[in-house]
């Protein structure tokens, strides 16, 4: 089976720098996704990840380790926008899609 | 950019009542979602589609469920008997492809589905 843990609630001020983090056990690996979810709204995609290493699309940064069943969403600079959940996901038999239960950021000035 | 759209955006519904919540995928895409995330939960998948048949469905859709894309356009999620409990925000997602890849699922607004 699936299994995807992330911490509930992060806080962090304007400016900073996050790293959220999700572990994950799965039966086959297709790669991580990372989306991104304001209150009320549909998730959209941050990043997918399938090789170790750091992904890096502007002021976002994925990081995956498959050894350790880690993954890692780094924010840099960090805007009062980005509050957010950020959801970690995975992909089951390459289809549907198993989502952690998202970390809520708060993001203060 | 392309959008999956979902109609309507907030259903009320009584308990017992049939409800059907419709979707536009993106055009070109070929795989089609149905979740749900129940306020303050994760979003849990219900079922998958393609090629006009489900490949997958969850312990959630029960024969209460039903899908189906009844033209070229339109996908289509139908609760025959509502409860309290289907009381969710249900998301339509569509995917050019599956498989190794950085194939992301494009979701849609949501319905918010209140069963009274």
């Amino acid at each position: 089976g699936q299994n995807i843990d992330q911490p509930t609630e992060m806080t962090a001020t304007e400016g900073a720098i996050v790293q959220i983090n999700c572990t994950y056990q799965t039966s086959g690996f297709n790669g991580l996704f990372w989306y991104q979810q304001h209150a009320g709204e549909a998730p959209t995609f941050l990043s997918y990840n399938v090789l170790d290493g750091l992904e890096e699309k502007g002021r976002f940064s994925s990081f995956l380790s498959r050894s350790k069943g880690y993954s890692y969403l780094l924010l840099k600079e960090l805007q009062m926008k980005d509050s957010a959940s950020y959801l970690c996901a995975v992909p089951h038999n390459t289809d549907k899609l198993i989502f952690g239960t998202g970390t809520r950021l708060q993001v203060f000035p | 950019e392309p959008e999956v759209t979902q109609t309507p955006s907030h259903q009320v519904t009584q308990m017992g009542q049939e409800v059907i919540l419709r979707c536009v995928p993106i055009s070109n895409h070929l795989y089609f979602y149905w979740y749900r995330q129940i306020l303050g939960q994760k979003v849990e998948f219900l079922v998958s589609f393609y090629n006009n048949e489900i490949s997958e469905k969850s312990e959630i859709f029960d024969d209460q469920f039903s899908v189906e894309r009844p033209d070229g356009s339109n996908f289509t999620l139908k609760i025959r008997s509502t409860k309290l409990e289907d009381s969710a925000m249900y998301f339509c997602a569509s995917s050019e492809q599956v498989g190794q890849g950085a194939y992301e699922q494009y979701f849609g607004p949501g319905t918010r589905l209140t069963v009274t």
